[in-house]
């Protein structure tokens, strides 16, 4: 079936620092979501893109749709504690079924 | 904003028990989705819902069945427990394909259910 490939699998910043990840796939997207995960909690939705190339903010959150379709992008800004947690993606390949997500990026902050 | 509510946060059953794990939505949304989460694995699709009385199958289907007899309410139903059943289940719902956002999911809370 189809696979994401998310990266880093997990990643250790200083608070303050930038953070940058992303979401490659070997096929044509056609919708990129991306989606936040708390301990113990369901994800919640941060951002969507629908059009190559796409970037949207959501606070300290960029998102980018590639303008190759086949891959998306994650930075967040300023980090602070309460950005711990799992980032998703997850995507629809063009034409076709249910969304396919990746394994996530485990972001812990150093105090 | 909408809310997806499940039963339970935390169930322990036995091995063989027959389980129920409710979903209930309040926004209207035609498609509800059933997921496991397992560390290493991510989220994989049990089964899914495209309308009242309608349910396909996912890509982990097998032990596994669901019941959508009102729009708002989708269940998943373990007919015999087992221990490799023991997992974090997540309920979605989604507007129709074809609206103005047809992918957007919106997760509950999840059930952490561990079978003994």
């Amino acid at each position: 079936g189809q696979q994401l490939n998310q990266s880093p699998q997990s990643m250790f910043i200083q608070e303050g620092e930038d953070v940058s990840m992303n979401c490659t796939s070997s096929s044509i997207f056609n919708t990129w979501l991306w989606y936040k995960q708390d301990p113990g909690e369901g994800p919640v939705l941060l951002i969507a893109l629908y059009k190559a190339g796409e970037l949207t903010s959501n606070g300290r959150l960029t998102a980018q749709f590639g303008i190759t379709r086949k891959d998306s992008f994650l930075n967040i800004s300023a980090s602070i504690p309460s950005d711990v947690g799992i980032y998703f993606c997850a995507g629809r390949v063009r034409s076709q079924g249910n969304l396919i997500f990746g394994k996530g990026t485990k972001l812990s902050v150093k105090p | 904003d909408v809310k997806v509510t499940q039963s339970s946060r935390y169930l322990v059953k036995r091995t063989g028990e027959k389980v129920f794990l409710e979903c209930v939505q309040d926004m209207d949304h035609e498609n509800m989705f059933w997921y496991r989460q397992d560390p290493g694995l991510g989220l994989r699709l049990i089964y899914f819902s495209y309308d009242v009385k309608m349910k396909e199958k996912g890509d982990i289907p097998e032990g596994y069945s669901v019941s959508r007899e009102k729009k708002e309410r989708f269940s998943l139903i373990l007919e015999s427990a087992s221990t490799n059943q023991t997992s974090m289940y997540l309920c979605a719902t989604g507007l129709e394909a074809g609206g103005a956002h047809p992918t957007e999911q919106f997760f509950g809370p999840g059930t952490r259910l561990t079978v003994l």
